[in-house]
C-alpha cells in the first residue's frame, strides 16, 4: 500500500554539526513533498517543501534533496542547534488532496 | 495572520460517547484536512474538505465524519467512541490546490476511558 518511511527512527547529533534526515516514499505519482518539525505537545510545523521538478531547495539552515529515481528525500540541517530537537516528518502529496506522512525521525541534539 | 486554531485542546470521554472537534483555518484558506496521530500509526489522513465538499477520505470507519461550513471552519465527529480512538487529532489548512503548503493547528488530545 501507500507508505512513506524513514530509515532512522532516532538521530543523535552533536550541537553545531550538520544533521541529515532521510525519507523514502513509495508513490511515484507524488509531485510535491513537505518536511515538518513537531515539538512535544505541538502540531507539525512546516519547514520546507519541494516540487518534483526540482532536486534541491534551500531555506534558512535547511536543504531538502529529492531523488526521484530512487524515490528518496532528505532534509539537511546545518549547524544543528538545541532548538532543532524534535520529531521530523516527511509528507508526500500524490494528488487527490491528501498527504501521506512518514513515521517520523526523532532528532536529539547533544550539547 | 492568525494560525490554525483547534478547540478544545483536551478532551476526556468514555467509551460509547460521541465527540465533536472544531477547526478554524488560516484566513483565506478554503481547504481543511483532518489527521489522527497515534504513537503506533503515526499521522493518518482522515478526510479533506474544500468549499463545504469532502474531496477525499482516508481509511477510517464510518464513525468518523466531518463537515465544513461556508466560512471554511470545519468540525469532525466521532460517534460510539472506542478506546483505540484515543489520539491527537490534527487539523491542517491550505489554499486548496493540490500541492500547496499545508499548515497545522496545535491539535486536540482526545482520551477515551
Amino acid at each position: 500500500g501507500e507508505s512513506v518511511g524513514l530509515h532512522l527512527p532516532t538521530l543523535s547529533v552533536q550541537e553545531g554539526d550538520n544533521s541529515i534526515i532521510n525519507c523514502a516514499y513509495s508513490n511515484s505519482a507524488s509531485d510535491y513533498f513537505i518536511w515538518y518539525k513537531q515539538e512535544s505537545g505541538k502540531g507539525p510545523q512546516f519547514i520546507i517543501d519541494i516540487r518534483s521538478n526540482m532536486d534541491k531547495r534551500q531555506g534558512q539552515r535547511v536543504t531538502v534533496l529529492l531523488n526521484k529515481t530512487v524515490k528518496h528525500l532528505s532534509l539537511q540541517i546545518a549547524a544543528t542547534q538545541p532548538g532543532d530537537s524534535a520529531v521530523y516528518f516527511c509528507a508526500e502529496n500524490p494528488g487527490a488532496y491528501k498527504y501521506i506522512f512518514g513515521t517520523g525521525t526523532r532528532l536529539k541534539v547533544l550539547a | 495572520k492568525a494560525g490554525v486554531t483547534q478547540t478544545p485542546r483536551y478532551l476526556i470521554k468514555t467509551r460509547g460517547q460521541q465527540v465533536t472537534l472544531s477547526c478554524s483555518p488560516i484566513s483565506g484558506h478554503r481547504s481543511v484536512s483532518w489527521y489522527q496521530q497515534t504513537p503506533g500509526q503515526g499521522l493518518q489522513f482522515l478526510f479533506e474538505y474544500f468549499s463545504e465538499t469532502q474531496r477525499n477520505k482516508g481509511n477510517f470507519p464510518g464513525r468518523f465524519s466531518g463537515r465544513q461550513f461556508s466560512n471554511s471552519r470545519s468540525e469532525m465527529n466521532v460517534s460510539t467512541l472506542e478506546l483505540g480512538d484515543s489520539a491527537l487529532y490534527l487539523c491542517a489548512s491550505s489554499l486548496g490546490s493540490s500541492g500547496t503548503e499545508q499548515f497545522f493547528g496545535p491539535g486536540t488530545r482526545l482520551t477515551v476511558l
